[in-house]
């Protein structure tokens, strides 16, 4: 029954390195969404996409990109991971005017 | 600006007692409103949107245009209540959901 998959639960990487982050949807859901998720400042938007190949900025976009090259797929993209970067990050996915469906996060830590 | 409000970091109270989360919102027009929930170990997953007008759990939520806000309620909180409870307005034609900074919500035996 899961329909929002991110690949990875548990992330450990390195200050400097370039780090993907995956999800994918299965129920051909348009929108999708990345988010991270940091205790008393709940879910940020860091970007999000209304079809393939679109991209726009969210609230934080500053040290990320990322990626929509087929519907199912969105894909977030630290170009240069820093300390700061540690946290969790969630993907949704979303179809027309109802809410969304989460991924179960994936918890960076950069070190 | 436009920003979405949850003054409670954290809300205690005993099972059985009435409980409201408080969701104060700032957007003009009128966005769709959704509360979401976090269970520990859990997936954000949608609790109700006020479109619906849903019952779920026993959660309900009233709108107030006139204050702008969106208050989560329940009239006897169970101990399996005890959660993250966040409030997301979408504002209008933007398909985004801006998230508050979320409440836990503890109850106790």
């Amino acid at each position: 029954d899961v329909k929002v998959t991110q690949s990875s639960r548990y992330l450990v990487k390195r200050t400097g390195e370039k780090v993907f982050l995956e999800c994918v949807q299965d129920m051909d859901h348009e929108n999708m969404f990345w988010y991270r998720q940091d205790p008393g400042l709940g879910l940020r938007l860091i970007y999000f996409s209304y079809d393939v190949k679109m991209k726009e900025k969210g609230d934080i976009p500053e040290g990320y990109s990322v990626s929509r090259e087929k519907k199912e797929r969105f894909s977030l993209i630290l170009e240069s991971a820093s300390t700061n970067q540690t946290s969790m990050y969630l993907c949704a996915s979303r179809q027309g005017g109802y809410g969304y469906t989460f991924g179960s996060g994936t918890r960076l830590t950069v070190v | 600006a436009q920003r979405v409000t949850q003054p409670e970091k954290l809300l205690s109270v005993f099972k059985g007692a009435p409980v409201e989360l408080k969701c104060n919102y700032s957007y003009s027009g009128s966005p769709e409103l959704f509360w979401y929930v976090q269970y520990s170990r859990q997936r954000l997953q949608l609790l109700l949107r006020h479109i619906s007008r849903e019952s779920i759990k026993g959660f309900t939520a009233d709108l107030n245009k006139g204050e702008t806000s969106f208050h989560l309620k329940k009239p006897f909180a169970q101990e399996e209540d005890s959660a993250m409870y966040y409030c997301a307005p979408s504002p209008s034609n933007t398909g985004k959901l801006i998230f508050g900074q979320g409440t836990t919500l503890q109850v106790k035996p």
